[in-house]
């Protein structure tokens, strides 16, 4: 079974800082990466997903994410963020080889501070 | 194209009485989630419906039971609400069936309290 860890609860970062939200996940087969942002009182959106190839993936907004196999980590990147980034941020990991094994991280609240 | 929609969007209910969550979408997907969100605790999968005619269990489907009417509509039952049933609840589909590199796509949820 997968488990997906965030490390961060909370990541409060200035308008205009570079920002990076952390993912690990742990999983004994191979799997498919996916970050989400939540808007408040929304539901979900796909920033980005990883399936294979290229290990630098690019999303929505200008977020970036890079998959490092040897570290089992996903972590989300933006470098410059705007006040209308403060949202929840949920890494996410499925199994790619049977079974709907969608498991999310507990979340990341990003907070820009103007 | 709506997506994927809830009703309602709010709900207050007793300790004990019951209720339904309705979930539909129009994208002719295969695949239906319900989910629960409580703070510091990310998404947990209640049941899911793989296909039309199935569903099974997730990680936390005590106290709840599922419908998938038909390929559009997977509902959600709560027989006897309990205060540890207070939670906002989202709808999800994809196209996957059982192939996973779909992404999901969720509805607005709806937020429930049980007093």
């Amino acid at each position: 079974a997968q488990s997906v860890t965030q490390l961060d609860s909370q990541v409060p970062v200035f308008e205009e800082a570079p920002v990076e939200l952390r993912c690990n996940y742990s999983s004994s087969v191979s799997v498919y990466l996916f970050w989400y942002v939540q808007y408040p009182n929304q539901g979900l959106q796909l920033l980005l997903k990883y399936l294979s190839g290229s290990t630098l993936v690019k999303g929505i907004n200008g977020f970036e994410a890079e998959f490092n196999k040897s570290q089992t980590s996903f972590h989300l990147r933006k470098p410059s963020v705007h006040i209308s980034d403060t949202a929840e941020y949920f890494c996410a990991v499925s199994d790619r080889d049977y079974g709907q094994n969608f498991v999310f991280g507990p979340g990341t609240r990003l907070s820009v501070l103007p | 194209n709506a997506g994927v929609t809830q009703t309602p969007k709010f709900q207050v209910l007793k300790t004990g009485q019951s209720m339904t969550l309705q979930c539909a979408q129009d994208m002719n997907h295969n695949s239906m989630y319900w989910y629960r969100q409580d703070p510091g605790m990310g998404l947990r999968l209640i049941y899911y419906s793989a296909s039309e005619g199935t569903t099974d269990k997730g990680e936390v489907p005590n106290g709840y039971n599922v419908s998938r009417l038909n390929k559009r509509e997977f509902s959600l039952r709560l027989e006897s609400a309990a205060p540890s049933q207070t939670s906002v609840y989202f709808c999800a589909s994809n196209l996957a069936g059982l192939a996973n590199y779909n992404e999901q796509f969720f509805g607005p949820g709806t937020r429930l309290t049980v007093l």
